[in-house]
């Protein structure tokens, strides 16, 4: 079974500054297979990349997804006061164990 | 618009059973999987199972199989999630997901609002 570790647990940042998260799996991962979902508190997640690199329907280009093999990023380029949440990777059933986006 | 609307929060005792429901509208229920999620308080996200609706062939995690029962009415295009008997340790927020299948792998799409079980005596 994959594991999927997230890392950095939180990130501290200001609006306006470009996020850069990673998510690194236990062995090699098809790049169509890995995607990212942030949550807002209160919310349900929501998809924002599939496929490593492809946005969903309606997310904003700040959001981008990069990476293969075992390595994987997610980065928000200008954070907006509306990205400051918990961002999760996940590959079939396995989700990484997430990465807050705090306001610093 | 896809939308996946599930049950209202429960609040059960240890032991009791209970089911809880999603009803899936604006797109073809039974061409899609339909999956379940679980996110005990103040934690990540946990991949339950999934369900085809068309001829509900069903996949757990292992961490589940046995422990709950996912099933679906595809003449309501409604998916279910039920126990037998409930523990507190079942106690968390659970969400219905869409499922989109790419190759071996998948991702889940759209998701219910969410449904919160507490279980507590």
């Amino acid at each position: 079974e994959i594991v999927l570790t997230q890392s950095p647990g939180t990130l501290s940042l200001s609006p306006g500054e470009r996020a850069t998260l990673s998510c690194r799996a236990s062995q090699s991962v098809s790049s169509s297979y890995l995607a990212w979902y942030q949550q807002k508190p209160g919310q349900a997640p929501r998809l924002l990349i599939y496929g490593a690199s492809s946005r969903a329907t309606g997310i904003p280009d700040r959001f981008s997804g990069s990476g293969s093999g075992t390595d994987f990023t997610l980065t928000i380029s200008r954070l907006e006061p509306e990205d400051f949440a918990v961002y999760y990777c996940q590959q079939s059933g396995t989700f990484g164990q997430g990465t807050k986006v705090e306001i610093k | 618009e896809v939308q996946l609307v599930q049950s209202g929060a429960e609040v059960k005792k240890p032991g009791e059973s209970l089911k809880i429901s999603c009803k899936g509208s604006g797109y073809s229920f039974t061409s899609y999987w339909i999956g379940w999620v679980r996110q005990m308080p103040g934690k990540g996200l946990e991949w339950m199972g999934i369900i085809y609706p068309g001829d509900s062939d069903t996949r757990y995690s292992p961490s589940f199989q046995g422990q709950v029962t996912i099933s679906a009415d595809k003449s309501i295009s409604t998916a279910y999630l039920q126990w037998s008997s409930l523990k507190a340790s079942d106690t968390a927020m659970y969400y219905c997901v869409r499922v989109l299948v790419t190759g071996s792998s998948y991702y889940f799409d759209y998701w219910g609002q969410g449904t919160l079980v507490t279980v507590s005596s």
